[in-house]
């Protein structure tokens, strides 16, 4: 069966640090990645998404992601954390077959 | 403001009843998306239409259908409604037909059932 992984439900940096979230998938085909973001009662927006061009790929607010084919790795990170930054984050995946999953999110927490 | 309207914000219901939520995709965009984010279950992509027809389907039950109307809007009906069925449903639109669009997504309908 498809997966997609998050590791950590909950990441805490402090403001000026480096961000990191992870995002595993269970594919040898390489799929469509996206990163999401959600803010309080609100819907999600894209950050950024991979469609088999360039392996790093920029987003909004700072962020980029880096596609890894042979560690089936999609990790989000933004170089200096903002406190604006602090939301949820889902990674997800389109597989062979128009199969869509999300991962199970990462709430970010960012400490002044 | 993302452009795609949902109503109503909040639904409280009982077990076994039905439901229609009905979402507005932003002005141009043909296709509509359906969501589920729940405690329990995540968040899980229910289904497509584009123009009108479905256009990929995920994990939707049975009980729960869907349809596009020529005017662009969807609605999204569940019924025999169940606990579990308590959820932030969540309806998106892009203007392409292709799942890797961007999507854009609206604020969310909350469903409680008691």
């Amino acid at each position: 069966a498809q997966s997609v992984t998050q590791l950590g439900s909950h990441v805490s940096v402090s403001e000026g640090a480096l961000v990191l979230l992870r995002c595993n998938y269970s594919s040898s085909v390489p799929p469509y990645l996206f990163w999401y973001v959600q803010y309080p009662n609100q819907g999600l927006q894209l950050l950024l998404k991979y469609t088999s061009a360039a392996t790093l790929v920029k987003g909004i607010n700072g962020f980029e992601a880096e596609f890894k084919k042979s560690e089936t790795s999609f990790h989000l990170t933004k170089p200096s954390a903002h406190m604006s930054d602090a939301a949820e984050y889902f990674c997800a995946v389109i597989f062979t077959g128009n199969q869509f999953y999300f991962g199970t999110g990462t709430s970010l927490t960012v400490i002044p | 403001d993302s452009g795609v309207t949902q109503t109503p914000k909040h639904l409280i219901t009982a077990t076994g009843q039905r439901v229609t939520l009905r979402c507005s995709p932003r002005s141009g965009d043909l296709s509509v998306y359906w969501y589920q984010q729940s405690l329990d279950q995540g968040l899980q992509f229910l289904i497509q239409y584009y123009n009108g027809e479905e256009r990929a389907k995920g994990n939707i039950l049975e009980r729960f259908s869907a349809q596009q109307f020529p005017d662009l809007h969807s609605e999204l009906n569940l019924s025999s409604l169940e606990l579990g069925d308590s959820a932030l449903y969540f309806c998106a639109s892009s203007l392409g037909g292709d799942l890797y669009n961007e999507q854009f997504f609206g604020p969310g309908t909350r469903l409680t059932v008691l």
